[in-house]
């Protein structure tokens, strides 16, 4: 059974705090995204890694960084919280041979306060 | 910007009616056009979804109805139980982009009984 696992389920920050989101699937999937979720936004692409040590930028990068130093594992970092980054963040993977479906994980609310 | 054009925001249908959701795209690239379901407290999962070689697919309740020359494509919820209430997301993607995919901005279902 496919399960993507996020590390968190709700979190609270204060403003300037250094974050780390963590994300792991057990499928071996090659390609693992990170994506924000706010109403009325829809799921917008943070950042995506097409393998171990591989990321590429999504539509809204600044202010988060990203780690795939093991292919199972993805972590999204906000190097300093800010209060517009209070949002729900989901991680989701996809096998390359799979097609397009991802999997995605349950989610982290995000408070930054 | 929005890639992705989805309505209504929000959809309020009795039980047994027909739910229908719309999406438009701009983007002519796009070859894959998935519909994910999202339930309180998950993430979302792959609903159904349709390339755009064929007009209609069904899947049980699920029917996705794609035009391509008009660049739109919907989800059709026939026979609507309490059990479909959730989230809907449509969203796009294109081989060129590397799997990427691009969300509308999701639609509340509720199913009243």
């Amino acid at each position: 059974d496919v399960k993507v696992t996020q590390s968190s389920r709700y979190l609270v920050k204060r403003t300037g705090e250094k974050v780390f989101l963590e994300c792991v699937q057990d499928m071996d999937h090659e390609n693992m995204f990170w994506y924000r979720q706010d109403p009325g936004l829809g799921l917008r692409l943070i950042y995506f890694s097409y393998d171990v040590k591989m990321k590429e930028k999504g539509d809204i990068p600044e202010g988060y960084s990203v780690s795939r130093e093991k292919k199972e594992r993805f972590s999204l970092i906000l190097e300093s919280a800010s209060t517009n980054q209070t949002s729900m963040y989901l991680c989701a993977s996809r096998r390359v041979a799979g097609g397009y479906e991802q999997y995605f994980g349950p989610g982290t609310r995000l408070t930054v306060t | 910007q929005q890639q992705v054009k989805q309505s209504p925001q929000s959809l309020i249908v009795q039980k047994g009616g027909i739910s229908i959701i719309n999406c438009a795209y701009e983007n002519t690239a796009f070859d894959y056009f998935p519909w994910y379901q999202q339930f309180p407290g998950k993430g979302p999962a792959l609903l159904i979804a349709i390339r755009p070689d064929v007009s209609e697919k069904k899947e049980g309740r699920f029917t996705i109805s794609f035009n391509k020359s008009a660049k739109q494509f919907s989800l059709h919820i026939m026979d609507s139980q309490p059990g479909d209430s959730a989230t809907y997301f449509c969203a796009a993607s294109a081989e060129t982009s590397g799997s990427r995919l691009t969300f509308g901005e999701g639609t509340q279902l509720t199913v009243n009984p």
